[in-house]
């Protein structure tokens, strides 16, 4: 079982309200990610980061933003939630690759509402 | 354009009986393979990760194929359980860069009935 937290695991809000998904891993993991994923759909690679103070953009734009001040913590935050932002959101870390078999560590997923 | 393709979509299956899940690829380079497993409403878990040159890898009543040559890859389930029952993902990575770029198919849906 993978030590990688994230809360809440499910938010109904309305429109217009400020959240604040949070992941956090305590594997030591220098890199993170965040993925979108609606139901029967793939994953969509949001945002990622390959250490602190690092955070790039992923292939799905986004209107949320991340942050990384810290290794074992990578928040996700929308400042203005709207119903299209209804979906599931997983974070993810892995080890920095030495060889090409790293392997991502999800955490159970946040399922957003909104209303 | 770089893909992964899973079929069947969804599959209903009796307790006890076997199982084969297919996925075709379109990614290139070619770094990796995993077949990843996600219960409803939980995060993905891995259960085998191949690379270009191992053709089968196994994970308890899992075993994973892989022939590099077609892009294709089968993941095998003997002996299905209740607890079977997930999406089955499979995810390709590429060594086109220093991220590892993974790309997701959507999955297939595996029901296991008693």
């Amino acid at each position: 079982e993978a030590d990688i937290y994230q809360t809440p695991r499910y938010l109904v809000i309305g429109t217009g309200k400020k959240i604040t998904l949070e992941c956090s891993q305590t594997m030591g993991h220098d890199k993170m990610y965040w993925y979108q994923q609606d139901p029967g759909m793939e994953l969509h690679l949001i945002h990622y980061s390959y250490g602190v103070n690092s955070t790039e953009k992923g292939d799905l734009s986004s209107e949320s933003t991340v942050s990384r001040i810290r290794t074992e913590h990578f928040p996700l935050t929308l400042e203005s939630a709207r119903p299209s932002h209804t979906s599931q959101y997983l974070c993810a870390s892995s080890p920095t690759a030495r060889e090409k078999r790293e392997t991502q560590y999800f955490g159970p997923g946040t399922r957003l509402l909104v209303l | 354009k770089n893909q992964v393709e899973q079929s069947p979509q969804s599959l209903i299956i009796l307790e006890g009986k076997n199982c084969t899940l297919q996925c075709n690829y379109t990614v290139s380079p070619f770094s990796n393979l995993r077949w990843y497993k996600q219960d409803t409403g939980r995060g993905p878990v891995s259960l085998t990760i191949m690379t270009f040159s191992e053709n089968t890898k196994s994970n308890g009543r899992y075993t994973a194929t892989l022939d590099a040559d077609t892009k294709q890859s089968s993941l095998h389930i003997t002996a299905s359980q209740l607890s079977d029952s997930a999406s089955y993902i499979c995810v390709v990575s590429d060594r086109g860069s220093t991220l590892g770029r993974l790309y997701f198919g959507r999955g297939t849906q595996l029901t296991v009935w008693p």
